[in-house]
């Protein structure tokens, strides 16, 4: 069974500090990792994706993906309130097929 | 900027019914896909849809679903005879030759009573 996990959280951090979001999987074969994001009621929204080892980062996003410990992560830094929400990863393998993990929901406190 | 559009954003249906939820993915996108999210649980996969045929379903479809492009535009989903469980937000997701980014709709929230 392969399976995407997460922390549910809540992650709760201060105003213009750095969030610390984290993945792991268990198949070995998925080669692409996506962060989505997903406020309360509505769908996912894509904010990275990440392809191969080490970092990739778009505005105060990064994305880390080590695939020897199977790991993914995404960094936000200088959190603002309206980026509480739930972080979603998502792992493809093979076919275009997504696996969510359950989500990590992320408060930043003003 | 083009986006996954679904219809109706709400649908309550008592037991038994029968349900189709419609999807227009992005114009220019050949991998169709549903995606179902019971309340504060994860997204799960439910079926991918390419050249006019089921690529892979997972085991939440049954034979109870059918998926179908019955034009140029739409996807649908039908479920044929609904049960309690069947309460979901349900997504419809789409994305275009050599690109696996998947773009999701805003949902459609099945309540069946």
């Amino acid at each position: 069974q392969k399976e995407v996990e997460q922390n549910s959280g809540p992650l709760s951090v201060p105003e213009g500090a750095i969030a610390s979001l984290n993945c792991t999987y268990s198949d070995r074969g998925s080669q692409s990792f996506f962060w989505y994001r997903q406020y309360s009621g509505k769908s996912p929204e894509l904010i990275m994706s990440i392809y191969s080892n080490g970092d990739k980062e778009d505005g105060r996003f990064t994305a880390q993906l080590n695939k020897a410990s199977q790991y993914v992560s995404l960094l936000i830094r200088d959190s603002q309130p309206s980026d509480s929400a739930t972080y979603l990863c998502a792992g493809v393998s093979g076919t275009y097929k997504y696996i969510f993990g359950t989500g990590t929901r992320l408060k930043v406190l003003a | 900027e083009p986006e996954v559009t679904q219809t109706p954003s709400h649908q309550v249906t008592q037991m038994g019914q029968e349900v189709i939820l419609r999807c227009v993915p992005i114009s220019n996108h050949l991998y169709f896909y549903w995606y179902r999210q019971i309340l504060g649980q994860k997204v799960e996969f439910l079926v991918s849809f390419y050249n006019n045929e089921i690529s892979e379903k997972s085991e939440i479809f049954d034979d109870q679903f059918s998926v179908e492009r019955p034009d140029g535009s739409n996807f649908t989903l039908k479920i044929r005879s609904t049960k309690l469980e069947d309460s979901a937000m349900y997504f419809c997701a789409s994305n275009g030759v050599g690109d696996i980014k998947q773009y999701f709709g805003p949902g459609t929230r099945l309540t069946v009573t």
